[in-house]
């Protein structure tokens, strides 16, 4: 089976500007997470998706949000782009067992 | 807010020993436990999971659990050059994975 794949691999994008990052999960798979990760925070949850319907939501501002398409497709955007949002964004599918989770390699996004 | 601890280290061990590789949570309601392994540029690698108290043996890898002192220990056996790497502990309490900041593990010849 392909793994997650995840467009752009990286990105950079000025302050103040909007972005989209696509994942497509492994095939079969329903269940896609998006994180953010830092040098200084860790990995961090964003939310969750499955079967086009936000399941579960991370402590982040409203800029960050996302949606999941019919073939579990899901997208990332964050609006009003800051410094502090450069980080390695990472999706993660998952199939039978929600809590299993397989990573995508990741969208590194730097804001100038 | 719930929490997942672990040493950043650097853990350094001779090939061929044993790493042991430990991690704290505060959310006694969580029932899922995993370790990932991530490479430096990498994204993480999903190696163990276990969700039951005791041990669970998967290849040179042990993952223990014990719910009663909330910790998670990952043993890796005849360590090789090649795991090398930061190891993420990761537990899932109300479907909200919370991951641990990581342990850089150094494995020298």
């Amino acid at each position: 089976k392909a793994g997650v794949t995840q467009t752009p691999r990286y990105l950079i994008k000025t302050r103040g500007q909007q972005v989209t990052l696509s994942c497509s999960p492994i095939s079969g798979h329903r269940s896609v997470s998006w994180y953010q990760q830092t040098p200084g925070q860790g990995l961090q949850f964003l939310f969750e998706y499955f079967s086009e319907t936000q399941r579960n939501k991370g402590n982040f501002p409203g800029r960050f949000s996302g949606r999941q398409f019919s073939n579990s497709r899901s997208e990332m955007n964050v609006s009003t782009l800051e410094l502090g949002d450069s980080a390695l964004y990472l999706c993660a599918s998952s199939g039978d067992n929600r809590d299993e989770q397989y990573f995508g390699p990741g969208t590194r996004l730097t804001v100038t | 807010q719930k929490e997942v601890e672990q040493n950043s280290g650097p853990l350094s061990v001779p090939e061929g020993a044993i790493a042991s590789l430990n991690c704290t949570y505060s959310d006694r309601g969580s029932q899922s436990f995993f370790w990932y392994r991530q490479y430096s540029g990498k994204s993480p690698e999903l190696i163990m999971s276990i969700y039951s108290n005791g041990d669970k043996e998967d290849g040179r890898f042990t993952a223990q659990l014990n719910k009663a002192s909330q910790y998670v220990s990952l043993l890796i056996r005849d360590s090789q050059p090649s795991d090398s790497a930061t190891y993420l502990c990761a537990v899932h309490g109300s479907y909200i994975p919370t991951f641990g900041r990581g342990t850089s593990l150094i494995v020298h010849p």
